[in-house]
């Protein structure tokens, strides 16, 4: 099975900040790599897909990097909603693994 | 509007099973692959099965496997998920999810709110 791990799992920032969360496969896997943010009680909600492709309907300053087993999700500018927890997930195989996730907090 | 609605959650003991459902609209359900995903107390979120389009295709998590059985009924525009031989470790909302490929192509685009499945004796 392919292992994803995340960093940090958890960070403070300000609105306005640039955020960058880093997502590890223990094996490539090409660009089969999405992104999901999840507020509390809330389902998750898919931003990126295929590394880098932004989902209908998601900000631009969403934006994902990356192919092979290092990846990349960044805010460019943080906003009030944008505080939540950041999952990525592996496509390129079954089982479908998620990594463990990061909590972004306000600062 | 597109919109999943799970349901059959509850209190069940351990060893015991539960059916989950997962009621689809505003969209062709026979033409999507569908996912479970599970979310126990406090962590992570967890892939437990994915099924084709057309149900021929089922993968499911090593901790499910043997354990648990997805299904569909594109007649009733609905998803299951059979549990069999729960265990506490199964405590977790149980999500479906919907795949934007007729096969599994591993991304959920559209997800419901879940259902609450307690394993507790």
């Amino acid at each position: 099975d392919i292992q994803m791990t995340q960093s940090p799992s958890s960070l403070s920032a300000s609105v306005g900040d640039r955020v960058t969360i880093t997502c590890r496969a223990s094996q490539r896997i090409s660009s089969y790599l999405n992104w999901y943010q999840q507020k509390p009680g809330k389902a998750p909600k898919l931003l990126i897909y295929a590394a880098s492709s932004l989902q209908s309907g998601v900000p631009s300053r969403f934006s994902g990097s990356g192919s092979g087993a290092d990846f990349t999700l960044t805010i460019s500018s943080l906003q009030p909603e944008d505080f939540a927890t950041y999952y990525c997930q592996q496509s390129y195989s079954t089982p479908f693994t998620f990594g463990p996730g990061t909590k972004v907090d306000i600062k | 509007q597109v919109q999943l609605v799970e349901s059959g959650g509850g209190v069940v003991q351990p060893g015991r099973s539960l059916r989950l459902s997962c009621a689809a609209s505003g969209f062709t359900f026979s033409s999507y692959a569908m996912h479970w995903v599970r979310q126990a107390p406090g962590k992570g979120l967890e892939w437990v099965a994915v099924i084709s389009y057309d149900g021929s295709n089922k993968y499911y998590a090593d901790s499910v496997k043997g354990r648990f059985t997805i299904s569909r009924d594109n007649s009733k525009n609905t998803l299951y998920l059979q549990m069999n031989s729960l265990s506490a470790e199964d405590t977790a909302v149980f999500s479906c999810a919907r795949d934007p490929a007729y096969d599994a192509s591993g991304r959920m685009d559209v997800w419901g709110k879940g259902t609450t499945v307690t394993v507790s004796s």
